[in-house]
């Protein structure tokens, strides 16, 4: 079975400090990654996905994440996070080739917290 | 677009009585809809798959019995939480995939059920 793993579990930053949450998997075949934000109050919001092509993917508001399959992982980034940027991010793998109809695996969520 | 619903957002109800809640899409047809239940500070657990028109599947430890679900349409997927008990206070998270064959899911706001 799939599993996901996010290590940081709260992360605080000031605003204009660089961002990276880590993310690993554990599968060995042909996965889908995805990295779902939830702000206060509202729901999971896809931030960006990975489904194949170029291993760095850009998504909303200025977040990359980088794929790589040798390490398992798909750590997201951003250059300069905002105050708006307080949330909380999830990880998520769809395995490609086991016929699951796009069941995702979550991992246990980063809470960001920026201060001014 | 791509927007989903859940009613009720919150429900209080008595330990040994029934909650239904409902998951819509509601600006795209969804051919399957996903169960999750998140505990406080944890990760989302799938709890079932359910495809209009047929059966759902149920995760390994989730009990059909008491989680009934319904996917009677391609906009409408309801889970009933049979004889609830305290134990089954929980966040639940409904998400919908579309009927274009793309992997993503679209979540919605969640339901805070607390059974007393």
């Amino acid at each position: 079975a799939q599993s996901v793993s996010q290590h940081n579990h709260h992360v605080i930053l000031s605003e204009a400090a660089s961002l990276e949450l880590g993310c690993n998997y554990s599968y060995g075949g042909t996965v889908n990654l995805f990295w779902y934000v939830q702000y206060p109050g509202q729901h999971l919001q896809l931030l960006l996905k990975y489904f194949s092509g170029d291993p760095l993917v850009k998504g909303i508001k200025g977040f990359e994440a980088e794929f790589i399959k040798s390490k398992f992982s798909f750590n997201l980034r951003k250059p300069s996070v905002q105050w708006s940027d307080t949330a909380e991010y999830f990880c998520a793998v769809n395995s490609v080739d086991t016929g699951t109809a796009s069941k995702l695996t979550f991992g246990t969520g980063t809470r960001l917290q920026v201060t001014l | 677009g791509a927007v989903v619903s859940q009613h009720p957002s919150w429900v209080i109800c008595k330990s040994g009585t029934s909650v239904k809640i409902e998951c819509r899409s509601l600006d795209f047809q969804a051919t399957t809809m996903f169960w999750y239940r998140q505990f406080p500070k944890q990760s989302l657990m799938l709890m079932a798959t359910s495809n209009e028109g047929s059966k759902a599947t149920y995760e390994q430890g989730v009990e059909k019995d008491k989680f009934l679900i319904n996917h009677a349409s391609l906009t409408l997927s309801t889970l009933t939480v049979t004889s609830a008990h305290p134990e089954d206070s929980s966040f639940y998270i409904c998400s919908a995939r579309g009927t274009s064959g793309r992997v993503e899911q679209y979540f919605g706001p969640g339901t805070r059920l607390t059974v007393t």
